[in-house]
């Protein structure tokens, strides 16, 4: 693995269904997030983790939950899906750079009928 | 609030030269990030400017002006590999940043 990966690429979903997009990183970054990105609106934060074991709410949280039990994997889960989750989700993380830049993985396209 | 605006949309011709504004109010300033998104990918990172002043790298550079709450990106050279939305986001605090919807640059040959 050579830094961040996100699973699935994409999916059809439907309302109602549960659902976990996985995230991966290998560079040991301690914060991590979910964002949503819809178009016209820009990246949005979901939830994010400054350090394993500990999570946040960011801007959208409604309907959605994280975990963060190791520093590498950051879960995002969909308890029951809505149609107005459908978007496109990019999982980031920032190490102990002076600007704490954010890396992104490759995204997945989730799209709930 | 916070808040940051940029131009939904911009056209530049190959070879030219195009400057992509943003203008943010956010509760505090850590730092401003560009980011370049090709369409259907991932934002990669392209500058940081915590200072004010002009930060040039290569063909790309990008300044600040922390009183006037404003920045630019400055593309030189147009490639056609250039079209792509460019992301401005403030970090007003230790790890989050504040997103702008994005800047749609289209390249004409």
């Amino acid at each position: 693995i050579a830094g961040i990966t996100q699973a699935p690429t994409s999916q059809i979903l439907a309302a109602g269904r549960r659902m976990t997009l996985r995230c991966t990183q290998d560079m040991r970054h301690n914060a991590m997030y979910w964002y949503r990105q819809d178009l016209g609106l820009g990246l949005r934060l979901i939830h994010y983790s400054n350090t394993a074991g500990t999570t946040g709410k960011g801007e959208v949280p409604d309907g959605y939950s994280v975990s963060r039990a190791n520093t590498d994997d950051f879960p995002l889960t969909l308890a029951s899906a809505v149609p107005s989750q459908t978007s496109v989700y990019f999982c980031a993380s920032s190490g102990e750079s002076s600007y704490n830049e954010q890396f992104f993985g490759p995204g997945t396209r989730l799209t709930v009928l | 609030g916070q808040n940051i605006d940029q131009p939904t949309e911009m056209t530049a011709t190959e070879g030219a030269i195009v400057q992509i504004n943003c203008t943010y109010q956010t509760s505090g300033f850590n730092g401003l990030f560009w980011y370049q998104q090709h369409a259907g990918e991932a934002p990669t990172f392209l500058s940081y400017n915590v200072l004010d002043g002009l930060e040039e790298k290569g063909r790309f550079s990008s300044f600040l002006s922390r009183s006037k709450g404003y920045s630019y990106l400055l593309l030189k050279e147009l490639q056609m590999k250039d079209s792509a939305s460019y992301l401005c986001a403030v970090i007003p605090g230790d790890y989050q940043l504040i997103w702008g919807a994005g800047t749609k640059l289209i390249i004409k040959p």
